[in-house]
């Protein structure tokens, strides 16, 4: 089973400023690599695919990056609606997800 | 547009049977493009894949380890709706349980693009 481990697991910053997310594969998974954003009592939305693809109405302040083992999603500046648990999933070998970073207000 | 709607009981007795549905519009269970998917959520272990079933010219299912000898996922085409059972269900297999669209990108890889509202479901007596 492929592992993935995210950083911070709690990202405490205010609205304008960047963020960071990290998420590391136990073993390559190429760029077969998804970001989520998860909101309380709502269901995971898909914000990146393939590691750097944004998904279908997904603003251009969310970017992924990264190859291999591992991968970056940031958000260039941070709006209300931005803060949420993330979560990053492969579909390099079956299918695992990471075990998230939540953005929180500071 | 893709809704999905579950349905099901949020009380389920231990060592009995799970059973969800999820109703898909807005496209085909047997879709030769998609995968349709089932998900739980937990805070002892998060996001957990349990399994797909998709259509190429005959049925498929995949399941994770985890669960595989304990889970049934079916598709009913008349209906167009996917279904979910976990035999000799525990208080661990408490979670909110989420079906999910799985869909084709360029890369030729899946993710999951549309998901269910969730049902919470607990195991206890």
């Amino acid at each position: 089973e492929v592992v993935l481990t995210q950083s911070p697991a709690t990202l405490s910053l205010s609205p304008g400023e960047r963020a960071t997310l990290s998420c590391r594969a136990s073993q390559s998974v190429s760029t077969y690599l998804a970001w989520y954003q998860q909101k309380p009592g709502q269901a995971p939305r898909l914000l990146i695919y393939d590691a750097s693809n944004r998904a279908t109405g997904i603003p251009a302040r969310f970017s992924g990056s990264g190859s291999g083992t591992d991968f970056t999603l940031t958000i260039s500046s941070l709006e209300p609606e931005d803060f949420a648990v993330y979560y990053c999933q492969q579909r390099s070998y079956w299918l695992t997800f990471g075990g998230g970073t939540k953005v929180e207000i500071k | 547009h893709v809704q999905l709607q579950q349905s099901g009981p949020g009380l389920v007795k231990p060592s009995q049977t799970l059973s969800l549905t999820c109703a898909i519009s807005g496209d085909s269970v047997s879709s030769n493009s998609a995968a349709w998917n089932w998900i739980r959520q937990s805070p002892s272990r998060g996001l957990e894949w349990l399994g797909r079933t998709y259509y190429r010219s005959k049925w498929y299912n995949d399941y994770a380890v985890s669960v595989t000898s304990r889970i049934t996922i079916s598709a009913d085409t008349s209906k167009n709706q996917l279904s979910l059972q976990v035999n000799s269900v525990t208080p661990e297999d408490t979670a909110v349980y989420y079906c999910a669209r799985e869909n084709g990108y360029s890369s030729g890889q899946y993710y999951f693009d549309y998901w269910g509202q969730g049902t919470l479901v607990t195991v206890s007596s």
